[in-house]
């Protein structure tokens, strides 16, 4: 079945600087890659995603990029702000990365 | 709209105990899912149901049932809790079924804080 690694587990940066998270999957079948950020005490929340046939999205602040050859994905957060600070979890269909911390230090 | 609603939202079991968590949703989903949540180990999904009517083993079904109640409720039923299955749990649901062939957004509920002791 499909396996995904996300790294890094944990990530401090200073309010301003820019963010980057990535994940790798197994299954070249996979053609949708979601990204979710979870706040404190809630359930995840859909921030991005973005299908096999793109190499690249954004939107605003956040863009995705995907490498379908080298089955890895990207989540990259410019100009980080306090309200950045959450756990955000990449995903290939269904099967979600173990999480990363991310702190953003005013 | 409420989106996808859990209860209980907190529950301490001993093992051995039985329980059932509750999720409705309000969006006319055809798909809803059943994750748990553990530190380092990201979300897992446990059982997922396609479409009313039908269920599905995910990939740590052991232990659970589940219940596709309705299109809007699908419950997750605890027969002998282990402490094993501490853990947070979360009910998702989607317009239409999560595959290879489609993408569709996920919409969680605000998750299930588990104990057995």
């Amino acid at each position: 079945g499909e396996n995904v690694e996300q790294h890094p587990s944990t990530l401090s940066v200073q309010e301003g600087d820019s963010a980057v998270i990535k994940c790798t999957y197994s299954d070249s079948a996979s053609n949708y890659f979601p990204w979710y950020k979870q706040e404190l005490g809630k359930g995840p929340q859909l921030i991005i995603d973005i299908r096999s046939n793109v190499g690249e999205k954004k939107d605003q602040r956040i863009a995705v990029t995907l490498n379908k050859t080298a089955k890895h994905f990207s989540l990259h957060i410019t100009e980080t702000q306090p309200e950045d600070s959450a756990v955000y979890f990449c995903a290939a269909i269904l099967v979600f990365g173990a999480g990363t911390i991310l702190r953003v230090k005013s | 709209n409420a989106g996808v609603t859990q209860t209980p939202k907190f529950q301490v079991l001993k093992t051995g105990q039985s329980m059932t968590l509750q999720c409705a949703q309000d969006m006319n989903h055809n798909s809803m899912y059943w994750y748990r949540q553990d530190p380092g180990m990201g979300l897992r999904l446990i059982y997922y149901s396609a479409s009313e009517g039908t269920t599905d083993k995910g990939e740590v079904p052991n232990g659970y049932n589940v219940s596709r109640l309705n299109k809007r409720e699908f419950s997750l039923r605890l027969e002998s809790a282990a402490p094993s299955q501490t853990s947070v749990y979360f009910c998702a649901s989607s317009e239409a079924w999560v595959s290879f062939s489609g993408a569709n957004v996920l919409t969680f509920g605000a998750g299930s804080r588990l104990t057995v002791l």
